[in-house]
């Protein structure tokens, strides 16, 4: 079992639309989560991070957490084609530098 | 100010040629990172150096050495390279030491024939 999963998609959802990305994760030691989004062909950047449970909102996104069930979701309010990435997911235990990354969620907002 | 940048961008090696991957930062972070990207696998960590002068294994460590020059510049060693090393290579940098919060470099993508 990979240590953080994500569904690969394309999710594809209409300009306007909440976008709804998951990940799960198997370590119950981990702590902080992030949520990374890469353009095609650019490097990942973050956009999110969350440490407790429940919901951290910045703007059109909100990160949910929830450790008891081991997941962790954002969403994206209002989507815009300009949002159309591919979102990498990542957790980290406190007593440890590394990060791990689920394989990502590719996102594709119609016009 | 650059953030993160990489050398080179592109680069086609033979098996068994060796290279160095250059990175350096410029926002007087302490911690940074060697990340490998292959197709639905996500990003790996080769080594990484949470400090000037210090280095250790990530999760996929096989095939390659790290250099923590100083504290601007890590650099990544392929010493024999391998088909399987055909990769997109990142290098990261850190604000605040183990927060997670990594900022990364344009990348360099390698194809080793």
């Amino acid at each position: 079992q990979k240590e953080v999963e994500q569904n690969s998609g394309p999710l594809s959802v209409p300009e306007g639309a909440i976008a709804s990305l998951n990940c799960t994760y198997s370590d119950r030691g981990s702590q902080s989560f992030f949520w990374y989004r890469q353009y095609s062909g650019k490097s990942p950047e973050l956009i999110m991070s969350i440490y407790s449970n429940g919901d951290k909102e910045d703007g059109r996104f909100t990160a949910q957490l929830n450790k008891a069930s081991q997941y962790v979701s954002l969403l994206i309010r209002d989507s815009q084609p300009s949002d159309s990435a591919t979102y990498l997911c990542a957790e980290k235990r406190d007593s440890s530098y590394k990060l791990i990354f689920g394989s990502g969620t590719r996102l594709l907002v119609r016009p | 100010n650059a953030g993160v940048t990489q050398t080179p961008k592109f680069q086609v090696l033979k098996t068994g040629q060796s290279m160095t991957l250059q990175c350096a930062q410029d926002m007087n972070h302490n911690s940074m990172y060697w990340y490998r990207q292959d197709p639905g696998m996500g990003l790996r960590l080769i080594y990484y150096s949470a400090s000037e002068g210090t280095t250790d294994k990530g999760e996929v460590p096989n095939g390659y050495n790290v250099s923590r020059l100083n504290k601007r510049e890590f650099s990544l060693r392929l010493e024999s390279a391998a088909p399987s090393q055909t990769s997109v290579y990142f290098c990261a940098s850190e604000g605040t030491s183990g927060s997670g919060e990594q900022y990364f470099g344009p990348g360099t993508r390698l194809t080793v024939t």
